[in-house]
């Protein structure tokens, strides 16, 4: 049964600050989604990630994939408030479905 | 515009009356599915469906039923509501089960 983890499950940043959220999962997977859920509101999709070694990147949003290590990370440069937000992601294999993470719930502070 | 669409968005109902929360997708999306979303928990798969008449249990479903007798609907009924049901739910919608999801705005359903 494949499992995912995020690390940390809260986080509370500065502006202006780096921080990276961590995605680790269980099995082989062969795609890799990142979204974003603003308080009361549906997800929206961030990234895909479908190869190892494979970076993303949108505004101050960074993700990459290392699918020898089952881990996906998304960087956050220099945040602002309006990061603030919980960003799942969510992994799949060839022939399973989504798994989500518990989220990580990002708190930007001025 | 590409998107998933849920009735209603939000409904209080009492314990033991059927309700149904419809979703409805126009992206010829083979796979639907059902998922809630509760505190510290994350999004629990209820149900799934990967075509027309073709459905199957998540992680999560007792005390839910799904059909799909269209391409583009998949409703989620509550025979039977209880408390331990009041919880944000989704739909969602993708090409095919391992493709990226595209969820509904969300439906908060509270059980008294």
């Amino acid at each position: 049964e494949l499992k995912v983890e995020q690390n940390p499950l809260f986080l509370s940043m500065q502006e202006g600050k780096n921080y990276t959220i961590y995605c680790n999962y269980s099995t082989t997977s062969d795609r890799l989604y990142w979204y974003r859920q603003d308080p009361g509101k549906s997800l929206e999709s961030l990234f895909v990630l479908l190869s190892n070694g494979a970076v993303k990147q949108e505004g101050r949003l960074m993700a990459s994939l290392d699918t020898k290590a089952r881990l996906s990370t998304l960087h956050i440069t220099a945040a602002v408030h309006d990061l603030s937000a919980t960003y799942f992601c969510a992994v799949t294999g060839t022939a399973s479905k989504l798994t989500f993470g518990t989220g990580t719930r990002l708190q930007v502070t001025l | 515009e590409a998107q998933v669409t849920q009735n209603p968005r939000y409904l209080i109902t009492v314990t033991g009356k059927k309700l149904t929360v419809t979703c409805s997708q126009n992206m010829n999306h083979e796979y639907m599915s059902w998922y809630r979303q509760d505190p510290g928990l994350g999004l629990r798969q209820i149900y799934y469906s990967m075509n027309v008449e073709v459905t199957d249990k998540g992680d999560v479903p007792e005390g839910y039923k799904v059909s799909r007798k269209e391409k583009r609907n998949f409703p989620l009924i509550l025979e039977s509501p209880s408390p331990n049901q009041t919880s944000l739910y989704f739909c969602a919608s993708s090409l095919w089960m391992n493709t990226e999801a595209f969820f509904g705005q969300g439906t908060r359903l509270t059980v008294v």
